[in-house]
């Protein structure tokens, strides 16, 4: 199964910093994407990036892809503390299985 | 991106008892579902793939006869824990795959069930 491994772990910032998240998977995938989980509940889709694309953009989210080394990274700008969750990478190949890594803990202090 | 419904949001039950749960996909029609479980602080773990109209593919170490899986429609998987103990208890979060999305295999994930087994 395809599996994301997300870095760092944990990561604490304060409030307007930027957060960088990574990502790195085994094989082949056809898209990737990112999710937030607040503790205690589900998960919210954050953006896909396909495999074609290398950059993307969703308000204060910018995602890239590098299919050469097969990593990926979430930049979150000027981060609040309502940011504070886990992030979670779901890299999909065409079997369509992911299996998710640990993720990374944002904790971002006002 | 395609929106993947979860009904119930949460569920407590007894020891002993079944439990159903539904995952819906609600603006495509979804050949293959996903079901996944998450333990506290911990991960999601694929447990098993739902095929529309066949059996379905459970991981290793997943009871096939405890979580009972059927995909009876194109937009309609269910997971039913079988005499539920509280092991069982666990945040349990369906995917479905969206077929528009050709070789790009799109999968949206629903907001998920937690499960409490007392």
């Amino acid at each position: 199964s395809q599996q994301g491994e997300e870095d760092p772990q944990a990561l604490s910032i304060q409030e307007g910093e930027n957060a960088t998240m990574n990502c790195s998977y085994k094989t082949s995938i056809n898209n990737l994407q990112w999710y937030r989980q607040n503790s205690g509940r589900g998960l919210v889709h954050l953006i896909l990036i396909r495999s074609n694309e290398r950059e993307k953009h969703s308000g204060r989210l910018r995602v890239t892809l590098d299919t050469s080394k097969k990593s990926s990274s979430l930049l979150i700008t000027a981060s609040r503390a309502a940011d504070t969750a886990s992030y979670f990478c779901a890299p999909q190949s065409n079997a369509g299985k992911s299996t998710f890594g640990d993720g990374t803990t944002l904790t971002v202090k006002p | 991106g395609a929106v993947v419904s979860q009904h119930p949001s949460w569920v407590i039950c007894k020891s002993g008892t079944s439990v159903k749960i539904e995952c819906r996909s609600l603006d495509f029609q979804a050949t293959t579902m996903f079901w996944y479980r998450q333990f506290p602080k911990q991960s999601l773990m694929l447990m098993a793939t739902s095929n529309e109209g066949s059996k379905a593919t459970y991981e290793q170490g997943v009871e096939k006869d405890k979580f009972l899986i059927n995909h009876a429609s194109l937009t309609l998987s269910t997971l039913t824990v079988t005499s539920a103990h509280p092991e069982d208890s666990s945040f349990y979060i369906c995917s479905a795959r969206d077929p528009a999305s050709g070789e790009y295999n799109e999968q949206f994930f629903g907001p998920g069930t937690r499960l409490t087994v007392l």
